[in-house]
C-alpha cells in the first residue's frame, strides 16, 4: 500500500527566512508526486507537482520542491517565507502504474512568524 | 467556471439517518474522489472513481456508498450516519492520473 509521511505536525519560522516542509513517501513504482496548501475553512489548492524529469520543481507563489529518488522525498521550501505562506501544507502521492488512489499525508501546519 | 462544487456546504444529522452530498464538477474529468478530514489525520480517501459509471474502495469506506451515474456528478451516501461520521467531507477531480486534483469547497457534517 502507498502511503504518505510528513514527520512535522508544526514547522514555525521566522519571516523572510527559508522554509522546509518535509515529506517522504513509500508506493510501488515510480511516484506521481503533489504538494497542497488549505486555508483555514477552505478547500486544498494545487501547488506543484513532480511527474518526471528535473528533480527540483518550481511552482506558485515561489514554492519549490525537490525529488529525492533515493531517499524517497519530496521536501517543500521556499527562499524566503512570508506571514501570508501561514497555512496547513499536504504532500500526496499517486503510483504511476495500475493504482489510481492519491494518498495524503497528515499535513505540516506552517506558521510564519512576523 | 465554478471548478468543483459540494452540497450542501453544512449539515446537521441525528445518528440514524441518511443523507447524499453531491458532487458536481464542470472541467470534463474523469477522476473524481471523495475524502474527510478530520484533526491530525490529514485526508483519508473514502471512495473514488476513475470514469462515469466506475466507482472503487478507498481507504476508509465503511459506512458510505457512492455512485457515479454522470460523469460530472459523484455522490456520497450515508446510510446510517453515526457520530463516528462527523467530519469535514471533500469531493476533489482530475483529469488524469498525472494531474492535479481541485477540491471543492468541503461540507462540514456533524451527526449527533
Amino acid at each position: 500500500a502507498q502511503s504518505v509521511a510528513q514527520p512535522e505536525d508544526q514547522v514555525n519560522v521566522a519571516e523572510g527566512n527559508p522554509l522546509t516542509v518535509k515529506c517522504t513517501y513509500s508506493v510501488s513504482g515510480n511516484p506521481y508526486l503533489f504538494w497542497y496548501v488549505q486555508y483555514p475553512n477552505r478547500g486544498l489548492q494545487f501547488l506543484l507537482k513532480y511527474i518526471t524529469g528535473d528533480n527540483l520543481v518550481k511552482g506558485s507563489y515561489g514554492f519549490e520542491a525537490e525529488f529525492n529518488k533515493s531517499q524517497t522525498s519530496f521536501h517543500l521550501k521556499k527562499p524566503s517565507a512570508l506571514v501570508s505562506d501561514s497555512a496547513l501544507y499536504f504532500c500526496a502521492v499517486r503510483a504511476s502504474g495500475s493504482a489510481r488512489q492519491l494518498t495524503f499525508g497528515s499535513g505540516t501546519q506552517l506558521t510564519v512568524l512576523p | 467556471n465554478a471548478g468543483v462544487t459540494q452540497t450542501p456546504k453544512f449539515r446537521v444529522l441525528k445518528t440514524g439517518q441518511s443523507m447524499t452530498l453531491l458532487c458536481a464538477q464542470d472541467m470534463n474529468h474523469e477522476y473524481m474522489y471523495w475524502y474527510r478530514q478530520d484533526p491530525g489525520m490529514g485526508l483519508r480517501l473514502i471512495h473514488y472513481s476513475v470514469g462515469e459509471g466506475t466507482t472503487a474502495k478507498g481507504e476508509v469506506p465503511d459506512g458510505y456508498n457512492v455512485s457515479r451515474l454522470k460523469k460530472q456528478n459523484f455522490l456520497l451516501g450515508l446510510e446510517s450516519a453515526a457520530p463516528s461520521q462527523t467530519s469535514v467531507y471533500f469531493c476533489a477531480s482530475s483529469l488524469q492520473g498525472n494531474t492535479e486534483a481541485f477540491f471543492g469547497q468541503g461540507t462540514r457534517l456533524t451527526v449527533v
